[in-house]
């Protein structure tokens, strides 16, 4: 079964504008993370946020973490026809395991 | 640095016949995941290595599933026999986990082998 679950499955843009994603999920985790893949390649690490942390930057990144509602946003500023990807989250099956359980990630298409 | 390899890239296959995929690691990383995804859904784990020992195999359909980590370097996947169902892209993914940290670290992802079966 499936942890987390990404809201919206799809979004569309237009290039310069701002794109949010949000996750939520079922258990208490550890850490949480987000991943961007690309049509037809793999995954990609984009940032890890921990349990005891509300937000993290990376660049054009901002993510925040709410424990108590159990969610998580990814908001991309500025975004750029190369960020068209899918976007999925990923926690721990279980606390303090190595092991990921992604959504089913959103979809994102910027139009440039 | 070189990332994780996979190969082949697409395998297209009649069912029931078998089928093979191949993974190397990035160098150093002593666990390695095998994922299976679907078409518009996010990976779903298969298996799970710590260097050579299957520690999370559990989603394996171990009727016609198999893995193996020799060497606890590189792995193989095999399907036998495939089956229509098993049409999907199969990812590997490796990490560098230690004792003592909180538990899941970041993942590094092959591009995958896309299977297609007949």
């Amino acid at each position: 079964s499936q942890q987390g679950e990404e809201d919206p499955q799809a979004l569309s843009i237009q290039e310069g504008e701002n794109a949010t994603m949000n996750c939520s999920y079922k258990t208490s985790i550890n850490n949480l993370q987000w991943y961007r893949q690309n049509s037809g390649r793999g995954l990609v690490h984009l940032i890890l946020i921990r349990s005891n942390e509300r937000e993290k930057h990376s660049g054009r990144l901002r993510v925040t973490l709410d424990t108590s509602k159990k969610s998580s946003s990814l908001l991309i500023t500025a975004s750029r026809a190369a960020d068209t990807a899918s976007y999925f989250c990923a926690t721990p099956g279980r606390a303090g395991s190595y092991q990921l359980t992604f959504g089913k990630g959103t979809k994102l298409s910027v139009i440039p | 640095e070189a990332g994780v390899v996979q190969s082949p890239r697409y395998k297209i296959i009649e069912k029931k016949q078998p089928v093979a995929f191949w993974c190397n690691p990035i160098s150093g990383h002593n666990t390695l995941y095998w994922y299976l995804q679907n078409l518009g859904q996010g990976p779903e784990l298969l298996i799970r290595y710590e260097n050579e020992e299957a520690v999370d195999d559990s989603q394996l359909p171990k009727d016609r599933f198999s893995a193996e980590r020799l060497k606890g370097v590189d792995s193989t996947l095999k399907i036998q026999p495939a089956e229509l169902g098993d049409s999907a892209v199969y990812l590997c993914a490796s990490s560098l986990e230690q004792a003592g940290t909180s538990g899941a670290n970041e993942q590094f992802f092959g591009p995958g082998t896309r299977l297609t079966v007949l």
